[in-house]
């Protein structure tokens, strides 16, 4: 059963337009939520998260949009560059967990930029 | 190094034999997480450790897999009698603490590949 889905495998977008990743949750105990970024062979990073008191999260170039009634959220990248290029995972933490191994993920997204 | 050091990047092995996959976290990080991704899925978690406490082990998939961290810093992850379905790539993470707000800073993965 998983509790964090990214139903979009791939996604193809424009350079310069807007990326919009989706990702829905079942647990409604999350209360943490967060985006990684992955490039081929190398670890993922952390990008940028956002608490369940709020319902967006900006920095710079990315926003994070959380929908609680709808247990989902998005992430934003405008305008889109090559180098966003990559496969983004979306996690979520429950209250009575701590640390990364309360961290539920997705199965990702590979976002490909057009030039 | 600066960042969380992985060794072997690449491993093939044949079934049935043992695997040691190496984490050296970043220097002043007391948590240390080790998780697997295999073809298709997302991150799952394996293993957690915080400073001197008792390892959770939840997300060991086996008694096949264990884990240790040695003096609070380096940690081995070993698979005993590997079988296929072990094949993916394992990626180590530190912490400075074991916080959900802790940024978790990735490896690059261990690829491991069972023949």
């Amino acid at each position: 059963d998983q509790q964090v889905k990214q139903n979009s495998p791939s996604l193809s977008v424009q350079e310069g337009r807007i990326s919009i990743l989706n990702c829905d949750y079942t647990n409604s105990m999350f209360d943490y939520f967060l985006w990684y970024k992955k490039y081929p062979a190398e670890g993922p990073t952390f990008l940028i998260s956002i608490s369940s008191i709020k319902d967006k999260n900006e920095d710079g170039r990315f926003t994070v949009f959380l929908n609680k009634s709808a247990k989902h959220l998005s992430l934003h990248i405008v305008p889109s560059q090559p180098g966003d290029s990559a496969v983004y995972f979306c996690a979520a933490s429950a209250r009575s967990g701590g640390g990364a191994d309360g961290l539920t993920f997705g199965k990702g997204t590979h976002l490909i930029i057009q030039p | 190094g600066a960042g969380v050091s992985q060794s072997p990047s690449n491993k093939v092995t044949e079934k049935g034999k043992d695997v040691e996959l190496r984490c050296d976290p970043i220097s002043g990080h007391t948590a240390l997480y080790w998780y697997r991704q295999s073809l298709g899925q997302g991150l799952e978690f394996l293993i957690y450790f915080q400073g001197n406490s008792a390892p959770d082990k939840s997300g060991l998939p086996s008694d096949r897999f264990s884990a240790e961290r040695t003096g609070g810093s380096v940690s081995t992850l070993t698979i005993q009698r590997t079988q296929q379905e072990d094949s993916a790539v394992y990626l180590c993470a530190s912490s400075l603490r074991h916080k959900n707000r802790d940024t978790i800073y990735f490896g690059e993965g261990s690829w491991l590949t069972v023949v």
